[in-house]
């Protein structure tokens, strides 16, 4: 079944570390994005990427990093440097056709940093 | 400023009808999506607009009005399992890619 996959689906990491969350898309989608959603508020984009190897800051880009070597996977790192990063973290890709592209999520990540 | 407004919270009754609405100010126009969120889940896509009118899939309808800024989801004989959180996201002209997206709207549905 072709389908977005995150993981790990909680985690808990102490102030002051970095952390990677995965996401791997198998629909061979050209765009990939990163969301980040808090209580009562709109879906918030962090990074997206229209193709492999390009990636553009969204609205919050600031305190994290992404990369994008393959088509399938879009990882986004959490640094030391976000300020709150406790949040739920969604991962998102469509076929990038424009127009009529509907992005598809994946399960989201829930981070928790104590 | 580019803003996406929809009401915070809204209840109805199982087998009712529900007419949830998104008013929107961006900058040009390229179409506008729904999308519903259970509690701790992704969320889902359920119709998208970029023409005026109603479009109908099942239960659940959309309709658009660009020249009011206005859409409206629709949700026909409620189901306990409707209760979620809806979402209004919007593409803006020139966006390309990238979607403003409205708070959500928590619907709770009542035996």
């Amino acid at each position: 079944d072709g389908g977005i996959t995150q993981s790990p689906k909680y985690l808990f990491r102490k102030e002051g570390q970095n952390v990677t969350l995965s996401c791997e898309q198998n629909l061979n989608h050209d765009a990939m994005y990163w969301y980040r959603q808090d209580p009562g508020q709109g879906l918030r984009l962090i990074y997206y990427s229209q193709i492999v190897n390009d990636f553009q800051k969204g609205d919050i880009a600031e305190g994290y990093s992404v990369s994008r070597e393959k088509k399938e996977s879009f990882p986004l790192t959490v640094t030391s440097a976000q300020k709150n990063p406790t949040a739920f973290y969604l991962c998102a890709s469509s076929p990038g056709e424009g127009g009529t592209d509907t992005q598809y999520f994946g399960p989201g990540t829930r981070l928790t940093v104590l | 400023g580019q803003n996406i407004d929809q009401p915070t919270e809204m209840t109805a009754t199982e087998g009712a009808i529900v007419q949830i609405n998104c008013t929107y100010q961006t900058s040009g126009f390229n179409g506008l999506f729904w999308y519903q969120q259970h509690a701790g889940e992704a969320p889902t896509f359920l119709s998208y607009n970029v023409l005026d009118g109603l479009e109908e899939k099942g239960r659940f309808s959309s309709f658009l009005s660009r020249s009011k800024g206005y859409s409206y989801l629709l949700l026909k004989e409620l189901q306990m399992k409707d209760s979620a959180s809806y979402l209004c996201a919007v593409r803006s002209q020139g966006s390309n890619y990238q979607l403003i997206w409205g708070a959500g709207t928590k619907l709770i549905i009542k035996p």
